[in-house]
This record gives C-alpha cells, structure tokens and sequence, in this order.
C-alpha cells in the first residue's frame, strides 16, 4: 500500500495567514493526488484533484501543486471558514490511501 | 443536485452483521463507480469498498476481504454495503462516495452524510 504522510499534524493561524501543508507519497504517484477539506461531524470536501485542479466552486485562494511523491496545499490567505481538518488522498492505485490530517486551528 | 444519503448503521456485537445502504440521485447512478469509504472517531478517512457503474467489477481492502460485500441496484439508485463478522476495528463513520473520472484519475467528489456503525458487546 502506498503511504501518505503529511506535515505538519496541527497548525496555528490567523484570519488573513498565508497556510502550507505538505504530503508525501510512500512511492511516486505521478498527479494522481485529492486534497480534502473536513469540519467537525461533516463528510469531507473535495477541493483539489489531480494535483492542482480546482474543483469546481472551490475559492481561489486554495491551491495545489506537486508531481511524483511530494505535494504542497496552499491557502493564500486564510479565512474564517477555512479552519478544519485537511487531507491528501492518493488516487494511483488501489488500495486508496489517506494521510493524517492537518489540523487547521485559530490562533 | 447530486445527493447520496447512507442509512442501516447502528450498534452491532462483535461478530454480528450490518447491510449499509445508500441512496444516490441528482445524477444517473449507473453511470459512476461508487465507493465505501469509511472513518474511525478520531482518525483519517479509509477506503473500504469500490465497485463499477454496472457492477460487473467490485473491489476490497484487504481489512474487510471476505466479510464484506459490496454490491448496487441501479433500478433502485441505491448502493449497498453488507458487513459481517464484524470487529471492534469496524467501528466508524461509514461514507458513501461518487467517483469522478478527470485527468486520467479518478476522485471522491460528491461525499454523503455518512451512517454511524457501532460494534461493542
């Protein structure tokens, strides 16, 4: 199985902070990587796919980027809304594999 | 609209069984490869099951091979998941997911509200 780790596991930030999470895949996956948005007691949210497709209705301050094993999630200026739990989710193979989490939090 | 709507979780004794449902509409059901997905208190989401738009071809993690089946009705709209020989480790959030086809891969884009399944004696 292919192992995603992310970095960091919690992050503090304020409304307006510029806010990098990073995951790394256990071997390479070419493009085929999701991030996923989820809040308390919600299903998550699929934001980017193929590495730095924006979903559609998805706000243009996300972003993706990354190829092969390591990828990058970006929020260019963090909002009220955008405090939850993010995950990187590979889509190369079976069986599907997410990583830990990072834990958006208000500073 | 697309919505997708689980129910049939609740608590179960270990060992016990458990069919999942999920009801999909908004879309043409048959069209799309649906997916189990499922999530412990506290932890990460985990791929369970997947299974193709017509059924033909259905797929399992190795934690759930041999006790859980996967399977659709598309008359019905409805996707299913029956578990049986059910462990403590079962225990999470269970999800339904659509699978959206893009740039060659394939991603959970529409996520329902996920059915609770509880194993404890």
């Amino acid at each position: 199985d292919i192992q995603m780790t992310q970095s960091p596991s919690s992050v503090s930030a304020s409304v307006g902070d510029r806010v990098t999470i990073t995951c790394r895949a256990s071997q390479g996956i070419s493009s085929w990587l999701a991030w996923f948005q989820q809040k308390p007691g919600k299903a998550p949210k699929l934001l980017i796919y193929a590495a730095s497709t924006l979903q559609s209705g998805v706000p243009s301050r996300f972003s993706g980027s990354g190829s092969g094993t390591d990828f990058t999630l970006t929020i260019s200026s963090l909002q009220p809304e955008d405090f939850a739990t993010y995950y990187c989710q590979q889509a190369n193979s079976f069986p599907r594999t997410f990583g830990g989490g990072t834990k958006v939090e208000i500073k | 609209e697309v919505q997708l709507v689980e129910s049939g979780g609740g608590l179960v004794r270990p060992g016990g069984s458990l069919r999942l449902s999920c009801v999909a509409s908004g879309f043409t059901f048959s069209s799309y490869a649906m997916h189990w997905v499922r999530q412990a208190p506290g932890k990460g989401p985990e791929y369970v099951s997947a299974i193709t738009g017509n059924g033909d071809y259905t797929f399992y993690a190795s934690s759930v091979t041999g006790r859980f089946t996967i399977s659709r009705d598309n008359s019905k709209n409805t996707l299913y998941l029956q578990m049986g020989s059910l462990r403590l480790e079962d225990m999470a959030v269970y999800y339904c997911a659509r699978i959206l086809y893009e740039s060659g891969g394939s991603y959970y884009d529409h996520w329902g509200q996920g059915t609770l399944v509880t194993v404890s004696s």
